[in-house]
C-alpha cells in the first residue's frame, strides 16, 4: 500500500519562504503526476499544483508567482517551495497522487495526512 | 474559478438510514467531479470518479449522479463507518476546486 507523508517546518516567518516535501513510500514516484493542495482553517480545500515525475508542472494562477514544485526520483520525493508568505498561508497542506485514470482526467487515490503549517512571528 | 457549493453542511441521520449529499458548481464541470471520504487521521478516500464511476474496493452502497452543474452522493444505507466528512473536487476547469464538505455526522 503506497503511503505519502509530508514533511517541514510546522511555523515559518512571514516573508519567508515555506517549504514542504512528500515522500512516497511503498511504490514509485516515476509514471505518475503528484498534486500539492492546502486547506486554510474553515475553508475549502485549494489546489496549488501538480508536477509529472518527468518535472513538467502546472501551478493554479492565483499562487503561480510564488510557487515552484519540484520532483527527485533518486529520493521518491515530490518538493513544494512558497515564497513571500503571509498569514494566508497559514493552512494543512496535503500531497498527493493522481493515480486513477478517468475518461479524460486523472484523479486523486493516496493523499499524505496533511501538515499543518502556521506563518506567524 | 469554478465554485463547488456542497449542501448540506451538517447532515444527521442514523445508521440503516438513505444520505444524499449534494454539490453544484458555479459553471459547468461536465462530468468530471470526485467525491472524497475524510475522516480525523486518515488520508481522504476516493469514492466517486467522473461523477458516477466507484473507485476501487468502494462497497455499492456508495453512488453518485449528475452532470454538468448538479452532482450527487448517496449512500443507499448508512454503516457506522460512513460518519465522516463528504467533500467533491471538479477537474472540468483549471484551476481545480473542491466545495467545502458535508459533515455526516449520527443522529
Amino acid at each position: 500500500q503506497e503511503q505519502l507523508q509530508e514533511s517541514g517546518p510546522g511555523l515559518v516567518q512571514p516573508s519567508e519562504t515555506l517549504s514542504l516535501t512528500c515522500t512516497v513510500s511503498g511504490g514509485s514516484i516515476s509514471g505518475h503526476y503528484w498534486g500539492w493542495m492546502r486547506q486554510p482553517p474553515g475553508k475549502a480545500l485549494e489546489c496549488i499544483g501538480y508536477i509529472y515525475y518527468s518535472g513538467s508542472t502546472n501551478y493554479n494562477p492565483s499562487l503561480k508567482s510564488r510557487v515552484t514544485i519540484s520532483v527527485d526520483t533518486s529520493k521518491n520525493q515530490f518538493s513544494l517551495k512558497l515564497n513571500s508568505v503571509t498569514a494566508a498561508d497559514t493552512a494543512v497542506y496535503y500531497c498527493a497522487r493522481y493515480g486513477v485514470r478517468g475518461s479524460r482526467y486523472l484523479w486523486f487515490d493516496s493523499w499524505g495526512q496533511g501538515a499543518l503549517v502556521t506563518v506567524s512571528s | 474559478d469554478i465554485v463547488l457549493t456542497q449542501s448540506p453542511a451538517t447532515l444527521s441521520l442514523s445508521p440503516g438510514e438513505r444520505a444524499t449529499l449534494s454539490c453544484r458548481a458555479s459553471q459547468s464541470v461536465g462530468s468530471y467531479l470526485a467525491w472524497y471520504q475524510q475522516k480525523p487521521g486518515q488520508p481522504h478516500r476516493l469514492l466517486i470518479y467522473d461523477a458516477s464511476n466507484r473507485a476501487t474496493g468502494i462497497p455499492a452502497r456508495f453512488s453518485g449522479s449528475g452532470s454538468g452543474t448538479d452532482f450527487t452522493l448517496t449512500i443507499s444505507s448508512l454503516e457506522p463507518e460512513d460518519f465522516a466528512v463528504y467533500f467533491c473536487q471538479q477537474r472540468g476547469n483549471w484551476p481545480d476546486t473542491f466545495g467545502q464538505g458535508t459533515k455526516l455526522e449520527i443522529k
